[in-house]
């Protein structure tokens, strides 16, 4: 079982719909991240948040809104999206921050998202 | 910068065939590797790492030692078996930067 929650595990929206992505984890982990993800591709990384606040944002387009209410929630607030966002986005978290921290990431098992 | 390169694929087996993937990395400093695996529909799971040369990680039976000197961290398994089918992500990580992933390598097993 992961250790790191998303819903919903599908959501289908139109292009003016508005709509979020939630995560959450229990590990006591202080960095939460959100990845996009095509089929068969590498995870393409999106943000990072560490101990609540946004550290990385890689250069990702505004319709796309990540929010750490906390250091165990995260969210992704969609609106305005296109087809091309259609994709697997997936939230981790990591020991980034401590002593424990080697890079490893601990995933979610994705929200799939299909933009019609 | 660090980066990784490992074998794209596909790659397709029979049943029971011995398996390599080959992955090989740059970086600065003392990496961690991982190998994650993503079976059809689902997310990424980790599934084995090492963070250290000549450590060994193993899962499932499938097996990679990291070799500091040819800078390699190959997966291989003796057996495979038709639920092994997946994508597997061959990746680098340091304290304090973002994971850094191969393009993956896609693995078919035949009955």
């Amino acid at each position: 079982d992961t250790e790191v929650t998303q819903t919903p595990k599908h959501l289908v929206m139109g292009m003016t719909n508005k709509k979020s992505l939630k995560c959450e984890q229990h590990m006591g982990h202080r960095a939460m991240y959100w990845y996009k993800q095509k089929a068969k591709k590498p995870p393409e990384l999106m943000f990072v948040y560490s101990y609540e606040k946004l550290s990385i944002n890689e250069s990702v387009p505004s319709r796309f809104s990540p929010e750490c209410p906390n250091s165990s929630l995260l969210n992704l607030h969609l609106h305005a999206l296109q087809p091309e966002d259609s994709a697997l986005y997936l939230c981790a978290s990591s020991h980034l921050g401590t002593g424990r921290d080697t890079g490893e990431l601990f995933f979610g098992e994705g929200s799939r998202l299909t933009v019609l | 910068g660090d980066s990784v390169t490992q074998m794209e694929g596909p790659v397709t087996l029979s049943e029971e065939a011995f398996l390599t993937i080959n992955c090989t990395y740059t970086a600065t400093g003392y990496p961690s590797l991982f190998w994650y695996v993503q079976y059809p529909g689902e997310g990424l799971q980790l599934l084995l790492k090492a963070t250290k040369a000549d450590d060994k990680g193993s899962n499932k039976g499938f097996e990679a030692t990291y070799r500091k000197e040819t800078t390699s961290f190959h997966l291989e398994k003796g057996s495979v078996q038709v639920s092994d089918s997946a994508v597997y992500f061959c990746a680098l990580g340091q304290a304090g930067t973002a994971l850094i992933f191969g393009k993956g390598t896609t693995l078919s097993v035949s009955s």
